[in-house]
Formats: structure tokens, C-alpha cells, sequence
């Protein structure tokens, strides 16, 4: 079984700095995918950068990178020039593939979270 | 509009009452799943089911049943041997093949015990 760690419960930042989350999670698995989610007070879970094992790269989307230690099960969220939008909860989250060619996938293994709040 | 919609949004159960919280796709998915959220955690996986008509039970089943009859729905009861079912309920679809398994979710069900 996978387990995801994020050892931050809360952080809080000023607008326009930046900010790093963190996650570790432990498995066997070779074949995964990892993922940041955003959750706002609204509630919805808003997918906010992937990563796939595989690849040595790290992802990024426009403000939102990520720091991925493969050997060392980490998966940190760097988060540029930080905006009062950003204020919400942050999951990272773990995919194992069923296989690595044929797609499919079991569910998300989640961290608990990391309450980011953003101060204007 | 492509998307996920759960409902209701808000959902009352009394003791010893089965509840079905409803959850439509009409992004053509093929894989569809339900999760549950605690306060203060992180989402645990209910059910999941990759194609129509089978489905597999995820870390947190028991009380809880699911059937896919159609591809764009998901339906998830929430049955009187559920002892704590006070939670959001969170149900997300996903494709199916290579590199297309990212996780798209609803907006969520609130679920509350009488």
C-alpha cells in the first residue's frame, strides 16, 4: 500500500512571495503518477500539475512547479509570485499505473493536506 | 458544457435510511470513482470502476454499495450499516489508456446525519 505525507498543516505567506510545499510518500512502485490538488473554499478539487515517474523533468505550469526527487520519495510544490487566489487547501496525491503500457489506474492515495493562506 | 455534476449538493439522512447521492459525466470517460473527505483529511477512495457494468471496492467500502449501468453515471448508496456517514463526498472520472488517467472531479456532495 502507498501512503503520501505532507508534514505542513499550515502556511502562510505574503502576496507575491514564494512558497513551497511539501509531500513525501512511500511504495514499491515503479510505475506512478504524482499530483497536486488544489481544494478552495468552494470546496472543488481543482487539479493543479502532474508528474509521471518516469520522467526526469520536472513539471510546471505557468506559476506552479514542482521539485521531483524520485529516490528520495519527494514531491514538493513551489508556487511563484503568489496570489490572494491561491489561499486554499493543497493535496498531493499518488497514482499507481496497472500497467505501463496499457493504462488504466486504481484510485488517488491522498496527504492530508496543507491549508496555504495567502495575506494580502 | 463538459463535466462532472453531483447531486444534491446537500443531503439529510436518518438513522437506519439508505441514501443514494447521484453522479453524471458527460466528458465520456470510461473510469469513474467516488471518494470521501473527512474534516481536516485528505480524500479516501470509496468505490472506483473502470468500465460499465464492473466496479472494485477501494480502501473505506464497507457500508457503502455502487453500480454502473451506464457509462456517464455512477451512483453511490450510502447504506444503514455505514455507522459515520457524515462527510463530502467527492466523485471524479477519469480515461482510460496512456498517459490519460488525471482525475477530474465534481463539486461534491454534503452528507449529514438527523
Amino acid at each position: 500500500a502507498q501512503t503520501v505525507t505532507q508534514s505542513q498543516p499550515e502556511m502562510s505567506v505574503q502576496e507575491a512571495e514564494t512558497v513551497t510545499l511539501s509531500c513525501t510518500y512511500d511504495t514499491s512502485e515503479n510505475n506512478y503518477y504524482l499530483f497536486w490538488y488544489k481544494q478552495p473554499p468552494s470546496r472543488q478539487m481543482i487539479l493543479v500539475i502532474r508528474q509521471e515517474a518516469y520522467k526526469q523533468q520536472n513539471a510546471t505550469e505557468n506559476r506552479f512547479s514542482v521539485n521531483f526527487q524520485k529516490a528520495a520519495k519527494s514531491f514538493s510544490l513551489k508556487i511563484s509570485d503568489s496570489q490572494l487566489g491561491d489561499t486554499a487547501m493543497y493535496f498531493c496525491a499518488f497514482m499507481k499505473l496497472q500497467s505501463y503500457s496499457g493504462g488504466g489506474a486504481d484510485g488517488l492515495t491522498f496527504g492530508k493536506g496543507t491549508h496555504l493562506i495567502i495575506q494580502p | 458544457d463538459g463535466g462532472i455534476t453531483q447531486s444534491p449538493k446537500y443531503l439529510f439522512r436518518k438513522e437506519g435510511q439508505n441514501v443514494t447521492l447521484s453522479c453524471e459525466q458527460n466528458l465520456n470517460h470510461d473510469a469513474m470513482y467516488w471518494y470521501r473527505q473527512d474534516p481536516g483529511q485528505g480524500l479516501r477512495l470509496i468505490y472506483y470502476s473502470q468500465i460499465v457494468n464492473d466496479f472494485q471496492k477501494g480502501d473505506i467500502a464497507e457500508g457503502y454499495s455502487v453500480s454502473r449501468e451506464k457509462k456517464e453515471s455512477f451512483p453511490l448508496t450510502v447504506t444503514s450499516a455505514q455507522k459515520n456517514p457524515t462527510a463530502f463526498y467527492l466523485c471524479a472520472s477519469s480515461e482510460w489508456g496512456p498517459y490519460q488517467e488525471t482525475q477530474y472531479f465534481g463539486p461534491g456532495t454534503r452528507l449529514l446525519v438527523l
